[in-house]
């Protein structure tokens, strides 16, 4: 187990909701990402956190938006979703600096569905 | 083009079998990369990391070859639990992006008895 957590591991929504998903990332770890990854597909990047700022960003339109705490966890918001938004949400932990690997590791992830 | 492609399978091969995947990416400047196992509605797991010529553990290889811009990997003495998807990563140098992983699409590998 990576001791990465998220919550919560299902949801549904309809079109146009919002929804915030959880993630705690692995005791020591000071970064966390998150990617969408579709049916078939190879995960996608949405964004990356680091001592609580956004520290890089992928092709997401801004209803995608982050947060990440002083313990590190993290939350993912989108806002008015829509149907091609229904994915496994995963959110990966890992320890950024000098000298570091860059070996990032994932939670279960959630899997949204919108109606 | 996308940045990391990989054969998407499916590889069926008998147990006992040695398989291989390949994995092209596009950035040369490409600094880390990793494979990653994930299991049918399971997220992706860690199974290697390739930061120079390559890597071993046990029976998997994965070696890196910059000049193509090629990472592969090897599986010798293939099992029954090794049937899952197959995912390569490249980490490329700093940029807006962090420190983001840049996944291909997956290689499905099935071993049959």
């Amino acid at each position: 187990e990576t001791g990465v957590t998220q919550s919560p591991t299902h949801l549904i929504k309809t079109r146009g909701q919002q929804v915030t998903l959880r993630c705690s990332s692995q005791s020591g770890h000071n970064t966390v990402s998150w990617y969408q990854q579709a049916l078939g597909q190879g995960p996608q990047f949405i964004f990356q956190y680091y001592r609580e700022e956004e520290n890089g960003r992928g092709n997401f339109p801004p209803r995608f938006s982050g947060l990440q705490f002083p313990n590190y966890s993290s939350e993912l918001n989108v806002n008015a979703l829509e149907l091609d938004d229904s994915a496994l949400y995963l959110c990966a932990s890992s320890q950024a600096g000098q000298g570091v690997s860059y070996e990032q590791y994932f939670g279960p992830g959630t899997r949204l569905t919108v109606t | 083009r996308k940045e990391v492609e990989q054969d998407p399978g499916p590889f069926n091969v008998p147990e006992g079998a040695t398989v291989a995947f390949n994995c092209t990416y596009s950035n040369s400047a490409s600094q880390s990369f990793f494979w990653y196992r994930q299991d049918c509605r399971k997220e992706p797991k860690l199974l290697m990391s390739v930061y120079s010529s390559g890597n071993e553990d046990g029976r998997f290889t994965a070696q890196l070859n910059r000049a193509s811009q090629y990472i592969s990997l090897l599986i010798r003495d293939s099992k029954l639990s090794d049937s899952a998807t197959y995912l390569c990563a490249a980490v490329p140098p700093w940029s807006n992006s962090g420190y983001a992983l840049n996944f291909g699409k997956g290689t499905s590998l099935l071993v049959t008895p």
